[in-house]
């Protein structure tokens, strides 16, 4: 059973471009959480979607962010028009239907120049 | 608003135990949970508590104390693998599905 899959694992994006983040839960997992870190900090929650639905997006920016989970495919994490403060390792983990056990992908290295 | 606090860095030497602690001020307390991870690679679980007490997994203990909002990570026979950053986590809400909260971390240093 393969784990959480992100891709790519590095992104580099000129200021003003879009990022598109994606990533594929374990199998079975339909709960998926995306979190952004910083260099030698904690990981901050964004956002909590399970299939077609945004269940928490407490910790979204109000703009330029947006996240989807659809029906069939990877979640996506997208930044439009990148700014320099949204170079970060973004971490997308997944969870089943039930259970405390978060399963975390490698993240995805995001660098804007 | 919602905090978690745990030292910055704690150093020991191989085979000893050390213990990192967490305290925990936030709403809509569900479970705490503590994930290691090397590197800045995925952070992976360790272990989890919802009610009040010790868990053992292993050489790795955790314990929670509700009424003090605070809990711990104690690491037994520690390891040079054991070098890592690890993060306590709170699961907020009312259902183990919930979002996780995570404190700073704790970089562990093993020394020979």
């Amino acid at each position: 059973n393969a784990g959480v899959m992100q891709n790519p694992r590095h992104l580099v994006r000129r200021r003003g471009q879009e990022a598109r983040l994606r990533c594929s839960p374990m199998k079975g997992h339909s709960h998926v959480y995306w979190y952004r870190q910083l260099p030698e900090e904690g990981l901050k929650f964004m956002v909590y979607l399970q299939k077609e639905n945004i269940i928490d997006e407490s910790g979204m920016p109000k703009e330029r962010f947006s996240a989807e989970f659809p029906k069939e495919g990877p979640s996506i994490l997208r930044i439009q028009q990148v700014v320099r403060g949204d170079s970060a390792a973004y971490f997308c983990a997944s969870s089943p239907p039930s259970g405390p056990m978060r399963h975390f992908g490698q993240g995805t290295r995001l660098t804007v120049v | 608003g919602q905090s978690l606090e745990q030292p910055s860095e704690v150093t020991a030497v191989e085979g000893a135990i050390v213990q990192i602690n967490c305290t925990y001020q936030t709403s809509g307390f569900y479970g705490l949970s503590w994930y290691q991870q090397h590197d800045g690679g995925a952070p992976t679980f360790l272990s989890y508590n919802g009610l009040d007490g010790l868990e053992e997994t292993g050489r790795f203990s955790s314990f929670l104390s509700r009424s003090d909002s605070y809990g711990y990570l104690l690491l037994q026979e520690l390891q040079m693998k054991d070098s890592a950053s690890y993060f306590c986590a709170v699961l907020h809400g009312s259902g183990n599905t919930g979002k996780l909260i995570f404190g700073q971390g704790t970089t562990l240093q093993v020394k020979p």
